[in-house]
């Protein structure tokens, strides 16, 4: 079976810009979170997604932004990009939303912010 | 606030040896703890996974062991192998589904 995968592997941008990340869950997952991982440290919760519908967000600027498909897929999408966004965004899915759940996560996408 | 943390940002062993990991959570509400290994350029990697209501869980050459009333987990890996170099990060999962990480621990197994 197929893992998370995430799209794409790797993406330079440019200070202002803005980027859509792209995120297939592991069949029959309909849960979906986000995280940022910065060089050196454990992955940051950004959002959480379960049937479309918005089950949490971490501490992060209203620049970060995510939606889910009926398809269970999901996107995240990061405006006015500065500096300080470059980081490995990591997505992770599960069965359903709430804890006691493994997650699984993807390869990630590796962001430059030049 | 909630921090999951790791007692040591680095860990050296000689192949053959067996490895403990350390992990302290601030949390006592805490109910649902994963261990994860992220090698080089990929993603996390579920390990082993134990609950509030356990004390120890073991897997294929793993095992983790909770101790509550310190708010301590480890992971003890036997026999290390030069493949389990990677950084290994404890989550405490709460009710949300929010996996909150610590900042890893580095381990090099030396051949």
């Amino acid at each position: 079976d197929a893992g998370v995968t995430q799209s794409p592997t790797h993406l330079i941008k440019t200070r202002g810009q803005h980027v859509t990340l792209r995120c297939s869950p592991i069949s029959g997952h309909k849960s979906v979170s986000w995280y940022q991982q910065v060089l050196g440290q454990g992955p940051q919760f950004i959002f959480q997604y379960y049937e479309k519908e918005e089950r949490g967000r971490g501490n992060f600027p209203d620049r970060f932004s995510a939606r889910q498909f009926p398809n269970y897929s999901s996107e995240l999408n990061v405006n006015a990009l500065l500096l300080g966004d470059s980081a490995l965004y990591l997505c992770a899915s599960s069965w359903r939303t709430g804890g006691g759940f493994v997650w699984y996560f993807g390869p990630g996408t590796r962001l430059t912010v030049l | 606030g909630e921090s999951v943390g790791l007692h040591l940002p680095t860990l050296s062993v000689q192949e053959g040896d067996n490895s403990i990991i350390n992990c302290a959570y601030s949390n006592s509400a805490s109910d649902y703890f994963i261990w994860y290994k992220q090698e080089s350029g990929k993603g996390p990697q579920f390990i082993i996974d134990i609950r509030s209501n356990m004390d120890k869980r073991q897997g294929q050459r793993v095992t983790v062991l909770l101790n509550k009333t310190v708010k301590h987990l480890s992971l003890q890996i036997a026999a290390t192998q030069p493949g389990d170099s990677a950084v290994y990060f404890c989550a405490e999962n709460t009710n949300a589904g929010k996996s909150t990480f610590g900042d890893g621990t580095t381990l090099t197994v030396k051949p």
